[in-house]
Formats: C-alpha cells, structure tokens, sequence
C-alpha cells in the first residue's frame, strides 16, 4: 500500500531563509508526486507536481527515488508563503491519491 | 461555475441522526473525490467517481458511509447514524479526466456531531 509521510507537523522560519518541507513516500510502483498548499481561508489547491518540472512561487521539488522523498524547497522564503502543505502520492493501479497528514509552515517577519 | 460548490458550509448534528452532504463540481470535469480532513490526520480519501464507471469506494471507513453521483454531475455523500469520530471538514474536488491531473478542490463541509 502507498504511503506518504511529513515529519513535521509545524516548521517556523524567518523571512528570508531558506525553507525545506519534507515528505517521504513508500510506493512500489513509479510515483507521481505532488505538492498541494492550504492558505488561510482559502481552499486547497495545487502547488506543483513532479512530472512538470515546474518552478511555482518560488518553489521547487526534486523526486529522489533512492532516497523515496519529494521534499519541496524555497530559497528565500517569503510571508506569504505561510499555509498548511500537504505532500500526495497517485497510485497507478489503485487510481487513488494518497496525501500525507501536512505541514504547517509559518514563515516569521 | 466559480469552482467546486458544497454545501452546507457547516452542519452540526446530533449522535445518531443522519446527515447528507452535496457537492456541485465544475462543469465539464468528469472526475470527483471525497476526502476528509480531520486535525493532525491530513486528507483521508472516501471515494472516487470517474465518468461512469463503478466508483472506487475503498476509501469508506464503514458502511454507514455512502456516496452517489447523479448524472455524472452533483453527488452526495451520506452519513447514516454519525457518531461524534465522524467530526470534520468533507473536501469534494473534481478534475477534468482522472486523478493524475489537477485537482480542483471546494471549500468543504464542516461537520460537527454533538
């Protein structure tokens, strides 16, 4: 069975620094991985996905299968930038996405 | 459309009774989901209707769970007997084909069981 794991259920940093959220998945198959984001108030939506090789707000996520992570990184990270993001794994032959439980990120002024 | 509608937004219920949550999705997309999110839990996924093949109902935590989808459009999920671990916020999103493309999420339901 597919799985998707953040360790970290809040990260707090400082405007500015560079900011990395981790997600570690466990899939036998060959992942699609994605990047969803919760801003106050507003609705969940997509941030990025693998298979795009996309750069969204800054943000980026590299999938490393040897290490079976996906963790999304920013260099410089702004206010805004303060939401819940949760990590999510499709499962080819189930046809189910799998999310982790998120991360609270609060970047500090 | 504006997006994925749901409603009620919230709906507090009393143990026992039933209670059915409705969800509009965008026109057009013939994939919808069911999810809940409850505290420190993240999304649980409930149930999955593409097109008009069966609905993948793996996800339904009992039988006192159901869902259905009427014209390939609005569906309904149902809560028979709710008992209070049944609190949270009901997430329906839709996509335009499957589950490997963008998910357009509503605003949820909140649901609180007295």
């Amino acid at each position: 069975a597919q799985r998707v794991t953040q360790p970290e259920k809040l990260l707090s940093v400082f405007k500015g620094a560079p900011v990395e959220l981790k997600c570690n998945y466990s899939y036998s198959g060959s992942p699609e991985l994605f990047w969803y984001v919760q801003y106050s108030r507003q609705r969940l939506q997509l941030l990025l996905r693998h298979i795009s090789r996309e750069s969204i707000k800054g943000f980026t996520a590299d999938l490393n299968k040897g290490e079976t992570s996906f963790h999304l990184k920013k260099p410089f990270a702004q206010e805004e930038d303060s939401a819940m993001y949760y990590c999510a794994l499709f499962s080819g032959s189930a046809r189910q996405l799998t999310f982790g439980s998120g991360t609270q990120l609060t970047v500090l002024p | 459309g504006a997006g994925v509608s749901q409603s009620p937004s919230n709906k507090v219920t009393e143990k026992g009774k039933d209670v059915e949550l409705r969800c509009d999705p965008i026109s057009g997309h013939t994939a919808l989901y069911w999810y809940r999110q409850s505290l420190g839990q993240g999304l649980e996924f409930l149930i999955y209707f593409q097109g008009n093949s069966a609905p993948d109902k793996s996800g339904l935590p009992s039988d006192r769970f159901s869902a259905e989808r009427t014209g390939g459009s609005v569906s309904t999920l149902t809560i028979q007997r709710t008992q209070q671990e049944d609190s949270a916020v009901y997430l329906c999103a839709s996509s335009k084909q499957g589950i490997n493309e963008k998910l357009f999420f509503g605003s949820g339901t909140q649901l609180s069981v007295l």
